[in-house]
């Protein structure tokens, strides 16, 4: 079965500090991950996908098969970066994502 | 629509009623998504619909729920005798259900509270 792990379900940065957000997943085949942000007061929406390598905020995921890990990153904190974050897993060609559990990161200013 | 519309945004109910909730998924997306939203339990999958036909409804977590779409559009998600802890938000997504995945559009979800 698939899993999707997020340890921190908490984390405070100061602005302008490096942001990790860790996400590990358990999966037999080929996944495919995402991260999903969602703001204050509004709807969960797609950040990046590891398919497409793109960097979006300033934010960037590397897939890591040997660690099955696809840590989300930040090398400079923002205020506006504070928000519920979820990595999300599933495997090609089937569109059932599965998520963690998320991880609320604060950006203290 | 532009977006994935949900309704009610809020919805209380007594324990034991039923609810409908509605979901009006993006036009031309073809597959469409039920998740729950709890705190501390990240997002759970419910069920998925592929036009009108739900291939995955792995996700229900009892026979007191339920769930249709009609017109390869709208869906309906029905909980039946509700108790507390159906209480959540509950979302719903729609794609393309192509082999281009690009991720889901979620609606703003509708949230849940049984009294």
């Amino acid at each position: 079965a698939q899993r999707v792990t997020q340890p921190e379900k908490l984390l405070s940065v100061f602005k302008g500090a490096p942001v990790e957000l860790k996400c590990n997943y358990s999966y037999s085949g080929s996944p495919e991950l995402f991260w999903y942000v969602q703001y204050s007061r509004q709807r969960l929406q797609l950040l990046l996908r590891h398919i497409s390598r793109e960097s979006i905020k300033g934010f960037t995921a590397d897939l890591n098969k040997g660690e099955t890990s696809f840590h989300l990153k930040k090398p400079f904190a923002q205020e506006e970066d504070s928000a519920m974050y979820y990595c999300a897993l599933t495997n090609f060609g089937n569109e059932k994502l599965t998520f963690g559990t998320g991880t609320r990161l604060t950006i203290i200013p | 629509g532009a977006g994935v519309s949900q309704s009610p945004s809020n919805k209380v109910t007594e324990k034991g009623k039923d609810v409908e909730l509605r979901c009006d998924p993006i036009s031309g997306h073809t597959a469409l998504y039920w998740y729950r939203q709890s705190l501390g339990q990240g997002l759970e999958f419910l069920i998925y619909f592929q036009g009108n036909s739900a291939p995955d409804k792995s996700g229900l977590p009892s026979d007191r729920f339920s769930a249709e779409r009609t017109g390869g559009s709208v869906s309906t998600l029905t909980i039946q005798r509700t108790q507390q802890e159906d209480s959540a938000v509950y979302l719903c997504a729609s794609s393309f259900g192509d082999r281009n995945f690009y991720g889901y559009t979620f609606g703003s979800g509708t949230r849940l509270t049984v009294v």
